[in-house]
């Protein structure tokens, strides 16, 4: 099966602390992508970083960067400088190709940044 | 470019009526999903289709069926709502081959519904 477990259903710190949000996934895959998406209140789905299985170079797109540990299937993101703006739901989520692409997510962090 | 556009934004629904919700995409884009998204749950997989004339089933695909009759059109048909199909509803999109800056999946606004 393949599946995305997100162990922190809240995360709350202050503007400007640094914060991490983990996700661990399960897949028999050795080719796959992963990604971190933004939801904020809108609704509105953004993608944040995303990370190649065969590189073992973490993502980083300014203040957000991943932990991608491929043997241990974690895939953890860390926002520094935290702003206001960063208050949202965040998914964890890896595509395959097993005969047919798809794209799991995971059940979601809803982090609050506090001023 | 517009992206995805799904249709309607929210709807009221009777329980046992029937439905479909709209999606649209003008990426030209090989791969199509449709999620619901529950709290606690997260985006849970119901149908997705790789390319047009074919599709599949995700995780959660009972009570709802899909076509893929041309690359840009994806409805999702709900044949009798029940109540437990309360839920937002995501279209979504990505292209199939290519670089990785293709992987990218593009989403629409969601659909509200609501089953009474």
């Amino acid at each position: 099966a393949q599946t995305v477990t997100q162990s922190q259903p809240e995360m709350s710190v202050q503007e400007a602390e640094t914060v991490t949000l983990s996700c661990t996934y399960d897949t028999s895959e050795s080719n796959y992508y992963l990604f971190w998406y933004k939801q904020p209140p809108s609704r509105q789905m953004i993608l944040v970083i995303r990370q190649e299985a065969y590189k073992q170079q973490n993502a980083t797109e300014n203040r957000f960067s991943v932990n991608f540990q491929k043997a241990a299937k974690s895939f953890s993101l860390k926002i520094s400088d935290s702003q206001l703006g960063d208050t949202a739901m965040y998914f964890c989520a890896f595509m395959i190709w097993q005969g047919a692409q798809k794209l799991v997510f995971g059940q979601g962090t809803r982090l609050t940044i506090n001023p | 470019t517009a992206g995805i556009t799904q249709a309607p934004t929210s709807q009221i629904l009777a329980a046992g009526r029937s439905m479909t919700l709209r999606c649209t995409q003008d990426m030209r884009h090989n791969a199509m999903y449709w999620y619901r998204q529950d709290l606690g749950l997260g985006l849970r997989l119901i149908h997705y289709s790789n390319t047009a004339g074919t599709t599949g089933k995700g995780e959660v695909p009972d009570g709802y069926s899909v076509s893929r009759a041309n690359t840009d059109d994806f409805p999702l048909t709900l044949a009798s709502a029940v109540p437990s199909q309360t839920s937002v509803y995501f279209c979504a999109s990505s292209d199939r081959q290519g670089a990785i800056r293709n992987t990218e999946a593009f989403f629409g606004q969601g659909t509200r519904l609501t089953v009474v």
